[in-house]
């Protein structure tokens, strides 16, 4: 069964701290690895990967893609209480509706 | 539209009442998604429109679940005779190609009683 999991399900951080989130991926046919933030309900899109190796970057957010691992990572430089929320990982695959398989989520909070 | 909006943003349904949740997707994307999602846990695919076709059910929870999408623009989840483990946000996405992100609503967060 496909299967995305996230880690550490939860993070406190201070302000200016350095974050490193985790993404590991079990997808049959995956094609593509997304990350959302979600405050309160609407999930916004950040960054898509499909390629191993190559960086995206926005701003002071940063993912990349490891296929042979199986694995991404979401960087966050210099935080601020304005990127508390909840990150979500989700592996979508090239057969069938490419539909995405969502984690749980890593649920970040910056303190002042 | 700018992005795609959810109506009712909340609803409260005793248990055993039938609801109805709309999507307007972003103009032009043909793919759709319905996506549940029970507090502290991640979406959880439902259902998936290409255009007005229903390609893909397999996440609708039960027979009284119900997805559509007529004109390949609105879609409609209906649940029927709610009970409560139904609470939870209701999230729609679309995206403009198969192979591109998708976008979410607000979502409608119901609660049975």
């Amino acid at each position: 069964e496909d299967k995305v999991v996230q880690s550490p399900l939860s993070l406190v951080v201070h302000e200016g701290d350095t974050v490193t989130l985790n993404c590991s991926y079990e997808v049959t046919n995956f094609r593509s690895l997304l990350w959302y933030k979600q405050e309160k309900k609407a999930p916004t899109f950040l960054f898509m990967l499909t390629s191993s190796g190559i960086e995206k970057k926005s701003g002071r957010l940063s993912s990349i893609l490891d296929k042979k691992e199986l694995f991404s990572i979401l960087n966050i430089t210099a935080t601020q209480t304005g990127d508390s929320a909840i990150y979500l990982c989700a592996g979508g695959a090239t057969s069938g509706t490419y539909k995405y398989i969502f984690g749980t989520g890593t649920r970040l909070k910056v303190l002042a | 539209g700018a992005g795609v909006s959810q109506s009712p943003r909340y609803k409260v349904a005793k248990r055993g009442q039938d609801v109805a949740l709309r999507c307007d997707p972003i103009s032009g994307h043909v793919s759709l998604f319905w996506y549940q999602q029970a507090l502290g846990q991640g979406p959880e695919f439902l259902t998936y429109f290409q255009n007005e076709a229903q390609l893909d059910k397999s996440g609708l929870p039960s027979d009284r679940f119900f997805a559509e999408r007529p004109e390949g623009s609105v879609s409609t989840l209906k649940i029927q005779r709610t009970q409560q483990e139904d609470s939870a946000v209701y999230l729609c996405a679309s995206r403009i190609r198969r192979d591109t992100e998708a976008f979410f609503g607000q979502g409608t967060r119901l609660t049975v009683v």
